[in-house]
């Protein structure tokens, strides 16, 4: 069966602070590998990954995916309350369909 | 502006009742789906239309049907709700290439409770 596994779960950490969020997957049909942030509301999109070791940035936040290994890892630097949310990564299948981890919750502490 | 919307935002209605939520896109994008946050916050996929054609219909029961009347929006009806209905659902879209899809954009959700 498919499966997408966060790790942690919460993370409390203060600002300025780094911190390293891991995702790792099984599944049967691997297209892509995403990131989202969810707030209070709708996730919202942050990286696509579809090649091994190639990192996406986009200001503190960087992500790279590891398809020998099967994971990906989702950093941010110097955080910011406002990076507080839950963070889910997910596994796109040829058929589009997005298989989702549990999420990470982020709380960061002023 | 806005990318992804649905209507309603919230839904409160008693269990045995049907209701319908709708969803639009005004990003051009030809695959549309329904995703299902229960209270744990797990999303998981319920279905998927690509240019009104049915294309992901995962176990959920039948008392569920989407409808996709053109490739801008996607509807969902709930027949005979019940309280393990209650969840937020979230509506999204895509773009199809012939290599595969797109990242996914969501809809600000739609929080179904069912008493």
């Amino acid at each position: 069966e498919d499966k997408v596994v966060q790790s942690p779960l919460s993370l409390v950490v203060h600002e300025g602070d780094t911190v390293t969020l891991n995702c790792s997957y099984e599944v049967t049909n691997f297209r892509s590998l995403l990131w989202y942030k969810q707030e209070k509301k709708a996730p919202t999109f942050l990286f696509m990954l579809t090649s091994s070791g190639i990192e996406k940035k986009s200001g503190r936040l960087s992500s790279i995916l590891d398809k020998k290994e099967l994971f990906s890892i989702l950093n941010i630097t110097a955080t910011q309350t406002g990076d507080s949310a839950v963070y889910l990564c997910a596994i796109s299948s040829n058929t589009g369909k997005l298989i989702f981890g549990q999420g990470t919750t982020l709380q960061v502490k002023p | 502006d806005t990318a992804v919307s649905q209507t309603p935002k919230y839904l409160v209605t008693q269990m045995g009742n049907d209701k319908s939520i709708k969803c639009e896109q005004n990003l051009g994008h030809d695959t549309m789906y329904w995703y299902k946050q229960d209270s744990k916050k797990f999303l998981k996929i319920m279905f998927s239309y690509n240019n009104k054609e049915l294309i992901i219909n995962e176990t959920v029961p039948n008392r569920f049907s989407p409808k996709s009347p053109d490739k801008a929006h996607l509807n969902l009806h709930i027949n005979s709700l019940e309280l393990g209905d209650s969840a937020v659902y979230f509506c999204a879209s895509s773009h199809r290439s012939g290599t595969g899809f797109y990242e996914q954009y969501f809809g600000p959700g739609t929080r179904l409770t069912v008493t």
